[in-house]
């Protein structure tokens, strides 16, 4: 079973660039949320898609976006970038399909702004 | 909206000493409780989980959780730690509809020898 992956691992964009950060979910997941997790702090949700679609969005402005393909892969892309956006950004796959619904994730992609 | 609130920051323990990570949650909904674990420089794995049933729940590794749902808690223990314990614990709660998980601020558990 081909768990969570994700690239790159590392990135560093000047601000006011665009990146766009990538990822696969497990295998039988259909499900994948994205996660910035700043340098000291817990995770805080960005989004989570299910099959094509946005299921639910945090408190993150609408320069953060995404999208899920049919193999449930799925892309974060990010506009305009400043510099608070530093942050490692996780993904996690799931099945929406059947409880619990747990979040299996990948190692993350490490973003640096400068 | 759910609230996790990870008590302690740091926790420094000797080694085979027992050691508890505790948590609080709010919730207006019903939740999932989950810990997960993340070593420098990698993503989170899940440690354990309580989903429902037994308000006690364990781990492969030796870790154990107790639900209290009066005090709405989810404190993580082990009653003898290793050094290679030492790593971020976080505390999450998850909607039963399955969408979002909300982290606490994590702990960090630090074991020296």
């Amino acid at each position: 079973e081909t768990g969570v992956t994700q690239s790159p691992t590392h990135l560093i964009k000047t601000r006011g660039q665009q990146v766009t950060l990538r990822c696969s979910s497990q295998s039988g997941h259909n499900t994948v949320s994205w996660y910035q997790q700043a340098l000291g702090q817990g995770p805080q949700f960005i989004f989570q898609y299910y099959r094509e679609e946005e299921n639910g969005r945090g408190n993150f402005p609408p320069r953060f976006s995404g999208l899920q393909f049919p193999n449930y892969s799925s892309e974060l892309n990010v506009n305009a970038l400043e510099l608070d956006d530093s942050a490692l950004y996780l993904c996690a796959s799931s099945s929406r399909d059947r409880a619990p619904y747990e979040q299996y994730f990948g190692p993350g992609t490490r973003l640096t702004v400068t | 909206a759910q609230s996790v609130t990870q008590l302690d920051s740091q926790v420094p323990v000797f080694e085979e000493a027992p050691v508890e990570l505790r948590c609080n949650y709010s919730s207006s909904v019903s939740v999932y409780l989950f810990w997960y674990v993340q070593y420098p420089n990698q993503g989170l794995q899940l440690l354990l989980k309580y989903l429902s049933g037994s308000t006690l729940v364990e781990s492969i590794n030796g870790f154990e959780a107790e639900f209290n749902k009066s005090q709405t808690s989810f404190h993580l223990r082990k009653p003898s730690v290793h050094i290679s314990d030492t790593a971020e614990y976080f505390c999450a709660v998850g909607e039963t509809s399955g969408s979002r998980l909300t982290f606490g601020e994590g702990t960090q558990l630090t074991v020296n020898p």
